[in-house]
Parts: structure tokens; C-alpha cells; sequence
């Protein structure tokens, strides 16, 4: 699975946008951008994915270039409960033969500030 | 509720003496496994299972075993733990390993004196 590259912290203002950018600029055509958050020690949670089209949830957005070197995850509006680690992952949208583990990185530690 | 349950949550244990960790997930997916997280290693793989009687290692399998006699279950087991693997620990669960969401365990911090 391709590498990925995120800064280790950003602040954010409460209920303004959080954009935390990823870099994954070896990604491979059959591999999916997916985003997880750690709270505080929680087991990690899910929070979108995505192959090249951007995508939408109720949790948040994710902007993939052109180029798929780069990506963007939105936080449109937010909380203090947004305050976590967050992980961009890169994996195979194929199954088969691997370990199949999920590779975390050291994410990106999201502050959000009253 | 979708969700995969960790037992016990805390424990605090002595060196040497067996230990089993339990995991369990009600959603009827395929794919589980164990990870740990450590300060500055982040979250590595112990085992995984693709499905029942089907496990294979992880990143860190060392001093670890695991079973997969039914298909919600999956517990890990610490025959003789030592206090390097005091640690957080998480349990996941996926439909299928790679091209899904993974749903993780509330997770359980062992301390091995």
C-alpha cells in the first residue's frame, strides 16, 4: 500500500472548516484514500473513503485531485468533539492474498479551540 | 447497534500468568483483527482472520495467540505475558478485509507487572 504523508498537528476554530490535507503521491490506480479519527485513546472510527470522485458523508468531505497525489479531508463545521487524531490511509480496493491489515501513520493531531 | 465489544476494558495482570481477551463483533463480518498501540509505534497489527479456522500473523505476533472457532468471535490470548506487552489494545472487524469500512473495538489497556 502506497505511503502517505499528513503534518502532525493543525488548530481549528470551533465551527469553522477543518481541512486536513494528506499526500500520498505514489498512489496506484486500484487503491482507495480512506480517513480515520482517534478520540483520546477510542478505538479508531471510520469516517469516509474514496477512489477519485470527491466524496460527501454526514461526517465529513473528501477532496481527491485530479493527479489522486493529494487529498483533502473537510470537517465543514467544527466541535470540540472533533478534537482527534486523524489518519489517512491508503489500501488496495482489491481483496486477495496480504495481510489486509490497516496501516496507520502517525496522523494528523486536530485541536479544535472554543 | 453495529458494534464490536472488547472485554474487560482494564486489567491489570502479573507476569506469566494466562490471560484472554475477548472480542466480539455482531454484524456477521468475515475479517477481524488485533492491534496494538503504543506511544511513538502507533497501531500494529497482532493477527488477523479472514475467516473461521482461517488466522495468519500479523506485524507483532510474538508472545500472542488467537482463534477463530466461530464466526463472531475472536479472542486473544497472552499464554505467559510479559510486561513489554503492556499496551492498548484494539479489536476490528470488516466485511472483507480491504475494500471496506473496519469497525473497531472500544479497545482494552493491559498492564503486565
Amino acid at each position: 500500500d502506497a505511503k502517505t504523508t499528513q503534518p502532525p498537528s493543525m488548530d481549528c476554530a470551533e465551527g469553522r472548516a477543518a481541512n486536513l490535507p494528506c499526500n500520498h503521491s505514489t498512489i496506484s490506480g486500484n487503491e482507495y484514500v480512506y480517513w480515520y479519527r482517534q478520540i483520546h485513546s477510542q478505538g479508531p472510527q471510520y469516517i469516509i473513503h474514496g477512489l477519485k470522485n470527491n466524496e460527501t458523508n454526514e461526517m465529513a468531505s473528501l477532496i481527491i485531485t485530479e493527479d489522486r497525489k493529494s487529498s483533502t479531508l473537510i470537517l465543514p463545521h467544527a466541535t470540540l468533539r472533533d478534537t482527534a487524531v486523524y489518519y489517512c490511509i491508503v489500501r488496495s480496493r482489491y481483496s486477495g492474498a496480504g495481510s489486509y491489515q490497516l496501516t496507520f501513520g502517525k496522523g494528523t493531531k486536530l485541536s479544535v479551540i472554543p | 447497534e453495529a458494534q464490536v465489544t472488547q472485554n474487560p476494558r482494564y486489567l491489570i495482570t502479573v507476569t506469566g500468568k494466562k490471560l484472554t481477551v475477548t472480542c466480539s463483533q455482531n454484524m456477521n463480518h468475515e475479517y477481524m483483527s488485533w492491534y496494538r498501540q503504543d506511544p511513538g509505534l502507533g497501531l500494529r497489527q497482532i493477527y488477523y482472520s479472514m475467516n473461521v479456522e482461517v488466522t495468519d500473523k500479523g506485524d507483532v505476533p510474538e508472545g500472542y495467540k488467537v482463534s477463530r472457532k466461530e464466526k463472531r468471535n475472536f479472542p486473544l490470548i497472552l499464554e505467559s505475558p510479559s510486561p513489554n506487552q503492556t499496551s492498548l489494545y484494539f479489536c476490528a472487524s470488516s466485511f472483507e478485509g480491504r475494500s471496506t469500512e473496519a469497525f473497531f473495538g472500544q479497545g482494552t489497556r493491559l498492564t503486565v507487572v
